[in-house]
């Protein structure tokens, strides 16, 4: 199986342009997660989906983030505008949804994201 | 809550010395619990897991047991190498059906040659 692919690796932009970030999870994965990870606050869930549903969007800092799942194979979290301060490493993670809690998170490579 | 606290770091050993790293959680229910890698610029990768009480997940001569009595899951390993050295994270995940997991915040471990 190919993993949960993510792109782009890095991403440098300046401050108040728009960043989309990519996902495709592992097929037959019911579940999509979408991570932050930085120094100060470590690794933060931001917004999961089931079938292509979100669940729990309460970790999305502000408005300015926004996370779609138009299909099972395809997800975009996307920072309009964004900040100097929106710069981490974002990780998206997918597992299926057989075996409730037991099953654990497939993680991608994660994005890098600099904001100047 | 959920919550997993981890014993501050980093941590720096020398090869082939004992590891331990500690874990406690707090959680409702009956979690599952987890030990989680990450290795520098990859993303996290599941280590071992336990499903249930006195349950001992095990995984490349690293070792974790359940301890439903003292709340913790710690992590153990007789003889590190050079190549362990990583980014370390307990995580538990509720009794229910929705694969979310609580993370710790992580520790680093260094390992000298």
């Amino acid at each position: 199986d190919a993993g949960v692919i993510q792109s782009p690796r890095h991403e440098v932009t300046e401050m108040g342009q728009e960043v989309t970030l990519r996902c495709k999870p592992i097929s037959g994965h019911d579940y999509l997660f979408w991570y932050r990870q930085t120094m100060m606050r470590g690794l933060e869930l931001l917004i999961y989906f089931n079938n292509n549903v979100p669940i729990d969007d309460s970790g999305m800092p502000e408005d300015r983030f926004s996370a779609k799942m138009p299909n099972a194979s395809f997800s975009t979290l996307k920072i309009q505008p964004s900040e100097p301060r929106d710069s981490a490493v974002y990780f998206c993670a997918s597992s299926p949804s057989t075996g409730g809690g037991n099953q654990p998170q497939h993680f991608g490579d994660g994005t890098r994201l600099s904001i100047l | 809550g959920d919550s997993v606290t981890q014993m501050e770091g980093p941590v720096t050993l020398s090869e082939e010395a004992f590891l331990t790293i500690n874990c406690t959680y707090t959680a409702t229910g009956y979690p599952s619990l987890f030990w989680y890698v990450q290795y520098p610029g990859e993303g996290l990768q599941l280590l071992l897991k336990a499903t249930k009480a006195d349950d001992k997940g095990s995984n490349k001569g690293f070792e974790a047991t359940y301890r439903k009595e003292t709340t913790s899951f710690h992590l153990e390993k007789g003889s590190v190498q050079v190549s362990d050295s990583a980014v370390y994270f307990c995580a538990l995940s509720d009794s229910g059906a929705n694969s979310k997991l609580t993370f710790g915040k992580g520790i680093t471990l260094s390992v000298r040659p």
